[in-house]
């Protein structure tokens, strides 16, 4: 079990919006403006899409957006388009002997 | 611009150590405002968080591996390393190194990611 719980799956329709949650505690995503969020295509590493709840580094589409209302982050991804298509996974950090701490994943599928 | 690569043996036998290398190009491992970390992926399954270290060899761990792993690090080579003691077929995974950004703990920077299978 993971410790940070995102759903299972998710579709949209291409132009669609979808946002995937991502609920942690106030030990983790509640607490700290640390939270992350990943792209993974089949077969290739993860790829940052948004830092520090909502900050995209260089070369991320502007229609990546993240936010967070209290232990609840979110992934927002706006115009949806095919190559979208992975599984998300958000992380955060946690002041738990953890460290760092990773959702289960969210399959986007793009109808 | 900086690249990681892991290498080490695909396959590892039941109860031996797994030993892996990142090794770090286009910059300095040697970097203040980075720490250097191990990620790995069963698959078909998420993400697990292994440990990370900072150049001046400080290290966090998995509480949930902390017993099994060791990573350290070769600022001459622009390297670092896991082993991971007493292996099981729970430790077949892919293996990322992956650079952490030390203000904001996320990973910026992944390996390709190498499959570690644990059989006899």
């Amino acid at each position: 079990q993971s410790a940070l719980t995102q759903p299972a799956s998710v579709s949209g329709s291409p132009g669609q919006s979808i946002t995937i949650s991502c609920t942690g505690t106030s030990s983790d995503v509640g607490g700290y403006n640390y939270v992350s969020w990943y792209q993974q295509h089949p077969g290739k590493a993860p790829k940052l899409m948004i830092y520090d709840v909502s900050n995209r580094p260089s070369g991320v589409s502007n229609r990546f957006s993240g936010s967070k209302s209290g232990n609840t982050a979110s992934l927002t991804i706006s115009g949806l388009q095919a190559e979208d298509e992975a599984d998300y996974y958000c992380s955060s950090y946690t002041s738990s002997s953890t460290y760092v701490v990773f959702g289960g994943g969210t399959k986007l599928t793009v109808l | 611009q900086v690249q990681l690569q892991e290498s080490g043996p695909g396959l590892v036998k039941p109860s031996q150590t797994l030993s892996l290398t990142c090794t770090v190009s286009g910059g300095s491992i040697s970097s203040g405002s980075y720490y250097w970390s191990w990620i790995r992926q069963p698959a078909g399954k998420g993400l697990e968080w292994i440990g990370r270290i900072y150049t001046s060899g400080s290290t966090n761990y998995n509480p949930s591996l902390k017993s099994r792993v060791t990573i350290s690090v070769d600022t001459s080579k622009n390297q670092f390393s896991l082993k991971l003691s007493s292996v099981t077929a729970a430790d077949t995974a892919v293996y990322y190194c992956a650079r952490g950004v030390r203000r904001a703990d996320a990973f910026d920077i992944w390996g390709q990611g190498t499959m570690v299978t644990v059989s006899s």
